[in-house]
């Protein structure tokens, strides 16, 4: 039943260290995202992809690369990483058209020590 | 450009009292605005949003938000907190870019209800 689903909840790796997170979403929107949620609550939008076409792609290192196999799914893949990766990361998707609103998936905490 | 401000990034108040969370808003275009909801350890649930028609609108856990074009405001309220509510709350306007509608967040109020 859930709409947006993300996993894992909680990871914890080292530095160096290359890590996935998975993220897929039931309600047929054809658009998805990736927001990083720092310690202050903060929110920053990294990528978009829209019917498996990247839209948007922020100003992240390339250490990240997003993966859309379907326009159900967004995995985001990151590379020998750091300890100010350290977040919580937000898949979202949406409707086409401004007046949708996103959904959000309840968000991996990733830790690097 | 749309943008999001939120003033004051911390409000507390106590339980039974009412709540008020600023937001203003800046946009090229006519604006759709959201509020989202973020309990601890939780993902972003949407409150409500205002699109077109009725400017003040009626959210879920008995919040409402006004839409005031002159004042370029959405504030959300709620008559009388109770402890549930406490969260952060973040709003967002939504809108054209040259990359397709892209949100737009504000910083986010954590709102803290006082027993």
């Amino acid at each position: 039943d859930t709409a947006v689903s993300q996993t894992p909840k909680y990871l914890v790796t080292q530095m160096g260290n290359d890590k996935s997170i998975k993220c897929e979403q039931n309600l047929g929107h054809d658009t998805m995202y990736w927001y990083k949620q720092d310690s202050k609550k903060f929110l920053k939008i990294m990528f978009s992809y829209n019917n498996k076409e990247l839209i948007i792609n922020e100003t992240v290192p390339n250490r990240f690369s997003p993966k859309s196999p379907d326009k159900a799914h967004l995995n985001l893949h990151i590379n020998s990483l750091e300890l100010g990766d350290s977040a919580v990361y937000f898949c979202a998707s949406s409707r086409a058209g401004p007046s949708y609103g996103y959904t959000f998936g309840s968000g991996t905490r990733l830790t690097v020590v | 450009a749309q943008s999001v401000t939120q003033l004051g990034s911390h409000v507390s108040v106590s339980e039974g009292a009412l709540v008020l969370l600023r937001c203003n808003y800046s946009s090229s275009v006519p604006p759709y605005l959201f509020w989202y909801v973020q309990y601890p350890n939780q993902g972003l649930q949407l409150l409500l949003k205002y699109t077109t028609g009725a400017t003040l609108v009626k959210g879920i856990n008995g919040f409402e938000a006004e839409f005031k074009k002159s004042e370029t405001s959405f504030h959300l309220t709620k008559p009388s907190a109770h402890m549930s509510d406490a969260a952060e709350y973040f709003c967002a306007v939504s809108g054209p870019s040259n990359t397709g509608n892209q949100f737009y967040f504000g910083t986010g109020t954590s709102l803290t209800v006082i027993p």
